[in-house]
């Protein structure tokens, strides 16, 4: 079974501080971890993705994410938040051979106070 | 920028009735997926394609729910009958795997379902 953990429902932050939304997870195999966002009454957008490589890896709108296969993590960090952050994350997980559709998480809500 | 296009956006219906969701994926897509949405669940996987085929579908209440794939164009998810506890928003999203490897996944701006 795959699963995923973000173990805060709410993340409040200041404008200009920097950010970090946390995501553990659960695998067979080598992970492919992606974060979504979803902002009100919409669909959920693509932010990034970790398949192989580099621990650290870069996404849209600044935001960053950073592999931990030790600690089965996979942060999504940001150095400086904006109001306009503020929405719903989610991070996902599948396995590598694709037979499983992707896992999500609970969701956690950024709040950007300027 | 290509987009995964689902209609209605809005659906509101009595108890009982048939309810059709459509979903075009992107084309050249050749996975697609059919979640649901809700306060309580979050995000539940209710369907998943390869190629038009169902890899999973466990996630599905089999007694009301079907999902298909007509075409390499066209997703459906029906619910017959409806029932007020099958209302959420209902998402689609389609990506390319190839071979195990992904290029990611694109979100439709997904159907909400009102079950009156």
């Amino acid at each position: 079974a795959q699963s995923v953990a973000q173990p805060e429902d709410q993340v409040n932050v200041a404008e200009g501080n920097p950010l970090t939304v946390k995501c553990t997870y659960s695998v067979s195999g080598n992970p492919y971890l992606f974060w979504y966002v979803q902002y009100p009454n919409r669909g959920l957008q693509f932010l990034l993705k970790y398949i192989t490589g580099d621990n650290l890896v870069k996404g849209s709108y600044g935001f960053e994410a950073e592999f931990n296969k030790s600690q089965t993590s996979f942060h999504l960090k940001k150095p400086s938040a904006l109001v306009s952050d503020s929405a719903l994350y989610f991070c996902a997980v599948r396995d590598w051979t694709g037979r499983r559709a992707l896992t999500f998480g609970s969701g956690t809500r950024l709040q950007v106070q300027p | 920028d290509a987009r995964v296009t689902q209609t209605p956006r809005h659906k509101v219906t009595e108890m009982g009735q048939e309810v059709t969701m459509r979903c075009q994926p992107i084309l050249g897509h050749n996975t697609v997926f059919w979640y649901r949405q809700t306060m309580m669940q979050g995000l539940e996987l209710l369907a998943y394609f390869r190629n038009r085929a169902p890899l999973d579908d466990s996630g599905m209440p089999k007694d009301r729910f079907s999902a298909e794939m007509p075409d390499a164009t066209l997703a459906t998810l029906k619910i017959q009958p409806s029932e007020p506890r099958d209302s959420a928003v209902y998402f689609c999203a389609s990506g390319l795997v190839v071979g195990g490897s992904n290029y990611g996944y694109t979100f439709g701006s997904g159907t909400r379902l009102t079950v009156v």
